[in-house]
C-alpha cells in the first residue's frame, strides 16, 4: 500500500490559464473521490467515480471544473479559466468498494494558488 | 442530512487523555460515526468508526451512548504529535454530497 498520491504538490498559476492535477489511487481501490478545502475549513466534495464512471458531482462543481478517470485507475481534475476564487488545496481519496462506510484514505493535496 | 456539532478547538497537555464530543441530535437510523484527523499540509487521515456502544483501537477510543446523538472520541495520553483538526462526520455512507466535513476541532497539544 503506497497510499494516495497527488501530482504536483503546489501550482501556481495566472487567474485564466487552465491546470490540471493528476491523483493515483491505492491499486485496487475502485472509488475515487475528489474535494476541495480552503483555509480553516474542512473538505468539501466535489466528484465521485466507480472504477470509470463519474456517479457524483457536487453543485459547487461549476462547468469549469472537469474530472475524468479514463481507465478506473488514476484521474485527473481540470480547472478551466481560473479564478482567484479557485485558490484552494485539492485533495483527492479513494476507498475499497463494497461496504458503503469504506473509510476513505486520501493524499497529501495540490495547493492552487491563482494570482 | 445529519449536522454535526464540535468545540472549534481545545488544548491539552501532554500525558493528558482527550475527549472530544460532537453532537449529531438529526442522526439517521443507517448512520455511521466516523471520525479523520488532519496534520497541516496533508490530507485527512481516517481513525476510527461506530455505530453504537463503544469502539477502540490501536489510536482512539469511540464511546457512542445508546440514543446516539453525541459520540465521543477519546485520545489517551497525548503527545505534541496529536496536535491536529478532528473532524466527525455522520453518514450511511462515507462519501458523497451529504459525508460533510465541518470545520472540525483544533487540537493543540502543549508541552
Amino acid at each position: 500500500d503506497t497510499g494516495v498520491s497527488q501530482d504536483p504538490r503546489h501550482k501556481i498559476t495566472k487567474r485564466g490559464q487552465n491546470v490540471t492535477f493528476r491523483c493515483d489511487p491505492i491499486s485496487e481501490h475502485n472509488r475515487l473521490y475528489w474535494y476541495r478545502q480552503t483555509l480553516g475549513q474542512g473538505p468539501e466534495f466535489l466528484t465521485y467515480f466507480q472504477n470509470e464512471a463519474q456517479l457524483e458531482k457536487s453543485r459547487l462543481l461549476s462547468d469549469r471544473f472537469s474530472a475524468e478517470r479514463p481507465k478506473g485507475s488514476f484521474s485527473t481534475l481540470e480547472i478551466q479559466r481560473t479564478e482567484q476564487g479557485d485558490s484552494a488545496m485539492y485533495l483527492c481519496a479513494s476507498s475499497l468498494g463494497g461496504a458503503r462506510n469504506s473509510p476513505l484514505h486520501f493524499g497529501n493535496g495540490t495547493r492552487l494558488t491563482v494570482t | 442530512l445529519a449536522k454535526t456539532t464540535q468545540p472549534i478547538s481545545m488544548d491539552s497537555y501532554e500525558g493528558q487523555e482527550v475527549n472530544i464530543t460532537c453532537s449529531h441530535n438529526n442522526i439517521a437510523t443507517n448512520d455511521y460515526i466516523t471520525w479523520y484527523q488532519q496534520f497541516p499540509s496533508q490530507g485527512p487521515r481516517f481513525i476510527i468508526q461506530g455505530y453504537k456502544t463503544k469502539v477502540t483501537n490501536e489510536v482512539a477510543s469511540l464511546f457512542i451512548p445508546a440514543d446516539r446523538k453525541s459520540s465521543t472520541l477519546s485520545l489517551p495520553r497525548v503527545s505534541l504529535s496529536d496536535t491536529a483538526v478532528y473532524y466527525c462526520l455522520v453518514g450511511s455512507d462515507n462519501y458523497g454530497q451529504n459525508f460533510v466535513f465541518g470545520p472540525g476541532t483544533r487540537l493543540s497539544v502543549l508541552p
